[in-house]
């Protein structure tokens, strides 16, 4: 079975502080990951995506993750917090590699709030 | 131009009434979605089409049925409403089934 992980609900930074939003995920076959944010009242954008090429993807934002297939984990990074990246954070895994179905779980998402 | 729209972005209705909800993607995706976002937040996949095929049905009630007519359209009909149905429902594009998904606003069901 896929499940994925986000450990810490809230997680809350000073502005110009880094920031590290943690995913674990469980697959019995190299996954497909992917980073959404979710601004208040809108829909979901993808941030990043790993699909077996480079381990460190790099995304939309100054967002970055990093693939650690010994760990099982996929955590997201920033190096300096912004007001703006105040939202929800959502890991997401795909199973069903090279076939149609790429059913996508999502982790329960990170609230992530920014100080001035 | 946006990518995946939805219509409405705002639905109020009573128990046991019929809705529909639209969507349409310009991106020339293959593969569109519908996922169920609760009060807490939490997405589950719904549906899923690849080329107008019906690829997944996650054990949603069939009074939820998913048409679509073109590969760039995919519309949700809900027949009885039912209060637990409450949720913002989200539609998606990829292209194949590895490809990121792309979301449309969301539309804010609310039954009474």
């Amino acid at each position: 079975a896929q499940s994925v992980t986000q450990l810490g609900s809230h997680v809350s930074v000073s502005e110009g502080a880094l920031v590290l939003l943690r995913c674990n995920y469980s697959s019995s076959v190299p996954p497909y990951l992917f980073w959404y944010v979710q601004y208040p009242n809108q829909g979901l954008q993808l941030l990043l995506k790993y699909t077996s090429a480079a381990t460190l993807v790099k995304g939309i934002n100054g967002f970055e993750a990093e693939f650690k297939k010994s760990e099982t984990s996929f955590h997201l990074t920033k190096p300096s917090a912004h007001m703006s990246d105040a939202a929800e954070y959502f890991c997401a895994v795909s199973r069903d590699r090279g076939s149609t179905l790429g059913r996508l779980y999502f982790g329960r998402g990170t609230q992530l709030t920014v100080w001035p | 131009d946006t990518a995946v729209s939805q219509t409405p972005k705002y639905l109020v209705t009573q128990m046991g009434n019929d809705k529909s909800i639209k969507c349409e993607q310009n991106l020339g995706h293959d593969t569109m979605y519908w996922y169920k976002q609760d009060s807490k937040k939490f997405l589950k996949i719904m549906f899923s089409y690849n080329n107008k095929e019906l690829i997944i049905n996650e054990t949603v009630p069939n009074r939820f049925s998913p048409k679509s007519p073109d590969k760039a359209h995919l519309n949700l009909h809900i027949n009885s409403l039912e209060l637990g149905d409450s949720a913002v429902y989200f539609c998606a594009s990829s292209q194949g089934a590895s490809g990121g998904r792309y979301f449309g606003p969301g539309t804010r069901l609310t039954v009474t």
